[in-house]
């Protein structure tokens, strides 16, 4: 069965400052995985999503993630980043059993300190 | 924006009555689902619909029922709510085919069970 570890609830970071929230998964399959992002009050967005290829992905607002199989890995960096980006991060993942089912992380609250 | 509506927005609700939340698509896709989202949970999947009149258990799917009559709308029914069952509730569908899959969600539904 398929898992998702966000080991860090809260990331607090300074405006313009480097960040990556960490994401790992478990699975047995080949799997695909997202990264959303979820503003307050609102609805969950797509940030970026990794389905085959190129394990580096670009995503949107400057965000990229790495897939690392041999690890289990699908951490979420952005190199600086701005008041805005103060939100919930949720990473998902599916397979190719189940890709019609995806499996929600816990979440990281990302707080950007002016 | 991927045509998704929810109503309603917010509702104050009895334990014990029964309460429906509906979620309304405009682009006739086959996949709908039902999130709850929860502090330290992450988003768990109650019922998924692969077609009209096609529905299927979630995770957590005890004490809700679904019905899809039309292509268009997905019904989520709390037959008598209970205060566990406070929470905002997400509605998504799946855009793409097999393994391109990927999910896009409304806007959410805060219920409060009292």
């Amino acid at each position: 069965a398929q898992s998702v570890t966000q080991l860090d609830s809260q990331v607090p970071v300074f405006e313009e400052a480097p960040v990556e929230l960490r994401c790992n998964y478990s699975s047995s399959v080949s799997v695909y995985l997202f990264w959303y992002v979820q503003y307050p009050n609102q609805g969950l967005q797509l940030l970026l999503k990794y389905l085959s290829g190129s394990t580096l992905v670009k995503g949107i607002n400057g965000f990229e993630a790495e897939f690392n199989k041999s690890q289990t890995s699908f951490h979420l960096r952005k190199p600086s980043v701005h008041i805005s980006d103060t939100a919930e991060y949720f990473c998902a993942v599916s397979d190719e059993t189940s890709y019609d089912k995806v499996i929600f992380g816990p979440g990281t609250s990302l707080s950007v300190i002016p | 924006d991927a045509g998704i509506t929810q109503s309603p927005r917010h509702k104050v609700t009895e334990t014990g009555t029964p309460v429906t939340l509906r979620c309304h698509q405009t682009e006739n896709h086959r996949y709908m689902y039902w999130y709850r989202q929860d502090p330290g949970h992450g988003l768990r999947l109650i019922h998924y619909s692969y077609g009209v009149k096609d529905t299927d258990k979630g995770e957590v799917s005890d004490g809700y029922s679904v019905s899809r009559s039309k292509t268009e709308d997905f019904l989520l029914t709390l037959e008598s709510a209970t205060s566990s069952q406070t929470s905002v509730y997400f509605c998504a569908i799946s855009v793409g085919q097999g393994a391109k899959e990927t999910q896009y969600f409304g806007p959410g539904t805060r219920l409060l069970v009292l």
